[in-house]
């Protein structure tokens, strides 16, 4: 099956730094889906973005599907920035609803 | 509610117990999901259903997990007889699995804050 690696698996930040967190993955895709689990275990989508850019306030991500890689970015960062950030991905000429996880990226922005 | 609801949210079962873990997804989604996710792992897939139809249960561990949504909304996820490593948090999520008006694709999946079982 599909592989997803996310990187770096920890990352910890002061309060106001800008960060980006990487996922590859092993096969081309037709469904790619940022998400960010708070300390309560709570999974909110952040990115639907099989392709291309987007934006929604201090968070943007990109993929490039090509070359196999997406990119969060977190601007500004805040202490309720802190959580796991999780890669899902579904592999072209599968299943485009069955998510594979990467382990994720553990964030920790501090005062 | 707006999100997806699931209960119970904790539950501690004693080995060989039966549990039900229930799921009300947002409503009007047409796609259900659910993850089982380990202590520091990501959510791995178990199971997915397309209103009341299973179209897919390749991820469920062994034959004592089941998996219902009989009227197409409420989902249930059944373990029998638990066994230790079924201690888990487990995840439904629904999607509305056609476009929506933000464009972001039906396929955009939206959590419930999971059910954490603990199997003693």
């Amino acid at each position: 099956g599909i592989q997803v690696e996310q990187s770096p698996p920890d990352l910890i930040l002061q309060e106001g730094a800008n960060s980006t967190l990487r996922c590859n993955f092993s096969d081309s895709v037709n469904n790619l889906q940022w998400f960010h689990q708070n300390p309560w275990g709570q999974l909110i989508n952040l990115f639907y973005i099989p392709s291309g850019t987007k934006q929604n306030g201090r968070l943007s991500a990109t993929t490039v599907a090509t070359e196999r890689y997406s990119l969060l970015y977190i601007s500004s960062s805040q202490t309720t920035d802190s959580g796991v950030y999780f890669c899902a991905v579904a592999a072209s000429g599968g299943s485009n609803y069955k998510l594979t996880f990467g382990k994720g990226t553990l964030l920790t922005v501090n005062p | 509610g707006a999100g997806v609801s699931q209960s119970p949210r904790y539950k501690v079962a004693k080995r060989g117990q039966d549990v039900a873990l229930r799921c009300d997804p947002i409503s009007g989604h047409v796609s259900l999901f659910w993850y089982q996710q380990a202590l520091g792992q990501g959510p791995e897939f178990l199971t997915y259903f397309q209103n009341e139809a299973q179209l897919d249960k390749s991820g469920l561990p062994s034959d004592r997990f089941f998996a219902e949504r009989p009227e197409g909304s409420v989902s249930t996820l059944k373990i029998q007889r638990t066994q230790q490593e079924d201690s888990a948090v487990y995840l439904c999520a629904s999607s509305l699995n056609r476009r929506d008006r933000q464009g972001s694709g039906g396929n955009t999946i939206y959590f419930g804050e999971g059910s954490w079982l603990t199997v003693v």
